[in-house]
């Protein structure tokens, strides 16, 4: 079975510092890791995927995440806040072959100006 | 860029209503799927729909739930009676092959009353 923790509920940042939300992933097999954005009122948007190629894998607007295997985590970083960052970031499981996707309770972001 | 569709965007229900909620996948995507969001809660995964027929379901999916593609482009959920705890947003998404990155529609909120 496939699950994810989301080891911060909220993260606070100012503009243009880093920012970093932690995932941690259990599968029984070969996953595939996502990170989905959901700003106010909008659908989920695919922010990066990793299906086994390289292991720092980049995505839009500035995101990107590294899949460590011995630790079982998938963090998502940016090295710079924007004010349009604010939105809830969701980490992502799916077992390599299966249909649904397992997603983590989720990160709320502020970004102060 | 080609996106998922969901109708209505808000739909108030009584207990006890059917709902049909609709969704337009992507128009070269052949997985179908569905997820709710239950406020303050996880997206939970609900049922999967491949080559007509549904490939894959949760606990949720229960008889009060089913799924539908009546012609070559819509998918829709119904929920023949619907209860208090049914209410939460509702996503459609789609996706090209299994395990791959699904594409989410904007979501339907249910509200039942």
């Amino acid at each position: 079975a496939q699950s994810v923790t989301q080891l911060d509920s909220h993260v606070s940042v100012s503009e243009g510092t880093p920012v970093l939300l932690r995932c941690n992933y259990s599968s029984s097999y070969s996953p595939s890791l996502f990170w989905y954005v959901q700003h106010p009122n909008k659908g989920l948007q695919l922010l990066l995927k990793y299906t086994s190629a390289a292991t720092l894998v980049k995505g839009i607007n500035g995101f990107e995440a590294e899949f460590k295997k011995s630790e079982t985590s998938f963090h998502l970083t940016k090295p710079s806040a924007h004010m349009s960052d604010a939105a809830e970031y969701f980490c992502v499981v799916s077992d390599r072959g299966d249909y649904k996707l397992s997603f983590g309770a989720g990160t709320t972001v502020t970004v102060r100006a | 860029e080609p996106e998922v569709t969901q109708t209505p965007s808000h739909q108030v229900t009584q207990m006890g209503q059917e709902v049909i909620l609709r969704c337009v996948p992507i128009s070269n995507h052949l997985y179908f799927y569905w997820y709710r969001q239950i406020l303050g809660q996880k997206v939970e995964f609900l049922v999967s729909f491949y080559n007509n027929e549904i490939s894959e379901k949760s606990e949720i999916f229960d008889d009060q739930f089913s799924v539908e593609r009546p012609d070559g482009s819509n998918f829709t959920l119904k929920i023949r009676s619907t209860k208090l705890e049914d209410s939460a947003m509702y996503f459609c998404a789609s996706s090209v092959t299994r395990g791959n990155e699904q594409f989410f529609g904007p979501g339907t909120r249910l509200t039942v009353l």
